[in-house]
């Protein structure tokens, strides 16, 4: 079965950084990339970025340049999201999503983190 | 960045009925163009991609059309379980965008 399991949800204050992780199971971890989503409070879908284990490469929205950073640990298959400086704008649920390499569908979810910025 | 725009935001429907969602882009994306379903507990799942093709596993009652700017999801005939969020997404150009979405409730 494949599974996408993500770490808990966060608390963390303003100005910090959190990483969080999205464990894979059930598929060859380096035959898809990974790619992170944000879902503000009441908000659609917001595209962070993508890794592709296989190569190391990322590839980033513009907008969450410098906010996100994207890697991970092809010996322990799974993926990791470090977000930094955080603010009160940060504060929602992040997905993990695979995608078959090439395809672009994200066709498996993480089940979601949510974070929440406060002090 | 292209902007995906979505109608109807929110839809009241009925057990049994056929609805559509629109979904158009700021420009013309030549079909990249996905449909994903997310349930109120937040799970997310892929139904079609690629305009007009079902994700394996996905009912027969769901399909995609569109071209240009112009896309659609239709449900032929609702089930309890299709009550839920909406969104489309393309994949024509970085980065992905998604539309706003729409909420399917029940009527």
């Amino acid at each position: 079965e494949v599974k996408l399991q993500q770490s808990g949800d966060e608390l963390v204050r303003p100005g910090a950084s959190v990483k969080m992780s999205c464990k894979a199971s059930g598929y060859t971890f380096t035959d898809y990339a990974m790619h992170w989503v944000k879902q503000s409070p009441g908000q659609g879908l917001e595209w962070i970025g993508t890794i592709i284990p296989l190569i190391d490469t990322t590839s980033y929205n513009q907008k969450f340049k410098g906010k996100a950073t994207l890697t991970a640990d092809k010996s322990s298959n799974t993926a990791y999201m470090e977000l930094s400086r955080l603010t009160s704008e940060d504060s929602a649920v992040y997905y993990c999503a695979r995608e078959p390499l090439g395809t672009d569908v994200m066709d498996a979810w993480g089940q979601g983190a949510s974070v929440t910025v406060s002090s | 960045d292209i902007q995906m725009t979505q109608t109807p935001s929110s839809m009241p429907a009925s057990l049994g009925e056929r609805v559509t969602i629109s979904c158009r882009a700021s420009q013309g994306i030549s079909n990249y163009l996905n449909w994903y379903q997310q349930k109120p507990d937040g799970t997310i799942k892929p139904l079609i991609y690629y305009t007009s093709n079902l994700q394996s596993g996905v009912p027969s009652r769901f399909s995609g059309s569109g071209s240009g700017t112009d896309y659609s999801l239709t449900i032929s005939s609702l089930e309890p379980e299709d009550f839920a969020m909406y969104y489309c997404q393309q994949y024509d150009s970085s980065p992905l965008t998604f539309g706003s979405g729409t909420k399917l409730e029940i009527k």
